[in-house]
């Protein structure tokens, strides 16, 4: 069975700081999508990753796909109170199906 | 077109009333899915759809849940006979057939079974 894990599950820092988020498996995927999902609102994707070391800027949001395509991480600098937020990934193994991590619920405090 | 649209957005039912929930998802997309919910947790799969044939459906679902895409188009989610178990959010997701194509969530209907 394939996992993604998320680390950690829950952050709550102020605003200005920097934050990295984690998701990591032992399954390779062929490529790794990250979403953002508000309270009473479906996930929103912001980013996918699909070559190994590939490295996607978003504004302040840095993503990189592992170099073997089993982990990913997610980079905030100088969070502000609009990043706050459920923070998913969903790797993309081969039957197209999507594996989801179980979210980092992220607070930013002004 | 105007995204992926769920109704109802929210839905109150007494335990053991049945319940169907509608997806209209974006006209071009050709695969449908549908995942549940709950709070601070990622979404759970369902079931999904390519047009109109129901190709996976999670072990996990039991007889209860019942989904129908008839014409490749909207989808419905059925739950008969709810129990206080089933109150999440009800996720419909959309698609293109291309491998690592992103999703498109709708605003999902949240299920409150009292």
């Amino acid at each position: 069975t394939q996992l993604l894990e998320q680390s950690p599950q829950f952050l709550s820092i102020q605003e200005g700081e920097n934050l990295t988020v984690y998701c990591n498996s032992s399954s390779v995927f062929s490529s790794l999508q990250w979403y953002r999902q508000e309270p009473g609102e479906g996930p929103v994707l912001l980013v996918t990753v699909v070559t190994g070391g590939e490295v996607k800027k978003l504004k302040r949001l840095t993503f990189q796909f592992g170099d073997a395509r089993k982990d990913s991480s997610l980079h905030i600098t100088a969070a502000q109170p609009g990043d706050t937020g459920l923070y998913l990934c969903a790797g993309v193994p081969s039957n197209y199906q999507l594996i989801w991590g179980a979210g980092t619920k992220l607070i930013i405090k002004p | 077109d105007t995204g992926v649209s769920q109704d109802p957005r929210h839905k109150i039912t007494k335990r053991g009333q049945n319940v169907t929930f509608r997806c209209d998802p974006i006209s071009e997309h050709n695969r449908l899915y549908w995942y549940r919910q709950t709070l601070g947790q990622g979404p759970e799969f369902l079931t999904y759809f390519q047009n109109e044939a129901q190709l996976e459906k999670s072990r996990l679902l039991s007889d209860r849940f019942s989904a129908e895409r008839p014409k490749g188009s909207f989808s419905t989610l059925e739950i008969q006979r709810t129990e206080q178990g089933d109150s999440a959010m009800y996720l419909c997701a959309s698609s293109s057939i291309h491998r690592g194509a992103g999703y498109t969530f709708g605003s999902g209907t949240r299920l409150t079974v009292v």
